[in-house]
């Protein structure tokens, strides 16, 4: 079974300190995408990144980074610079195969989220 | 209207009437989900329609029932519904395939009396 695990729940940061959220995950699959999703107070989730198992690269975006590490089965992410407007729920998510009879789709299973406070 | 737009936004019911989730979707998508966020708990994905077929039952009480007349649009109808039963309920659409991204609706939240 899929399991992602973020075991860090809450973190609270000073405007402008960098600040890496965690997520660890595990499956059987070899071919698998990982996912991070923003949720801000008004709840609605903002995709943020996809990667796929075979891209180990690095990605960086503006002030937020991610780590794939498959040799740990990490991918964690990284805001330099916070800021306010960053306070929000982070959460990591697997993508397990699925399909049906009208095709494959996405299964997305869910860490418990970090809560990021970024004070001013 | 853009994205993935869902009515209610609130909903108080109590554990004997029977109302009705409505998501939309305006991204040209053939998959939609829904997904229940409860308290401190993780998003728990509860139904799965890809080209208004359903490929997924995550579990789900039959309390709650999923209809999707076309690859637009996605219902959760809701019946005798208990307590435990309120959280924020999300509906996403993709595009079909393994890896593909899902877009979020506001979510609905439902408390139940």
């Amino acid at each position: 079974a899929q399991k992602v695990t973020q075991a860090q729940t809450e973190i609270s940061v000073v405007e402008k300190e960098d600040v890496t959220l965690d997520c660890v995950y595990e499956t059987r699959d070899t071919t698998y995408y990982l996912f991070w999703y923003k949720q801000p107070p008004s709840g609605e989730l903002v995709f943020l990144i996809r990667r796929n198992s075979f891209d180990e690269q690095n990605e960086i975006s503006g002030r937020y980074s991610w780590n794939f590490q498959k040799s740990t089965s990490s991918f964690n992410f990284t805001i330099t610079a916070s800021q306010v407007v960053d306070s929000a729920v982070y959460f990591c998510a697997l993508s397990e195969e699925a399909y049906g009879l009208t095709g494959a789709n996405s299964k997305l299973t869910f860490g418990k989220g970090i809560t990021l406070s970024v004070r001013p | 209207e853009t994205g993935v737009t869902q009515t209610p936004r609130h909903l108080v019911m109590g554990m004997t009437n029977k109302k009705s989730l409505k998501c939309e979707q305006h991204l040209g998508h053939n998959a939609m989900y829904w997904y229940k966020q409860s308290a401190k708990k993780p998003l728990e994905l509860m139904f799965v329609y890809n080209f208004k077929e359903q490929t997924e039952n995550n579990s789900v009480p039959s309390r709650f029932s999923p209809e999707c007349p076309n690859s637009s649009h996605l219902f959760l109808h809701l019946h005798t519904l208990q307590p435990e039963d309120s959280a924020l309920y999300l509906c996403a659409s993709s595009q079909e395939g393994t890896g593909a991204e899902q877009f979020f609706g506001p979510g609905t939240r439902l408390t139940v009396l």
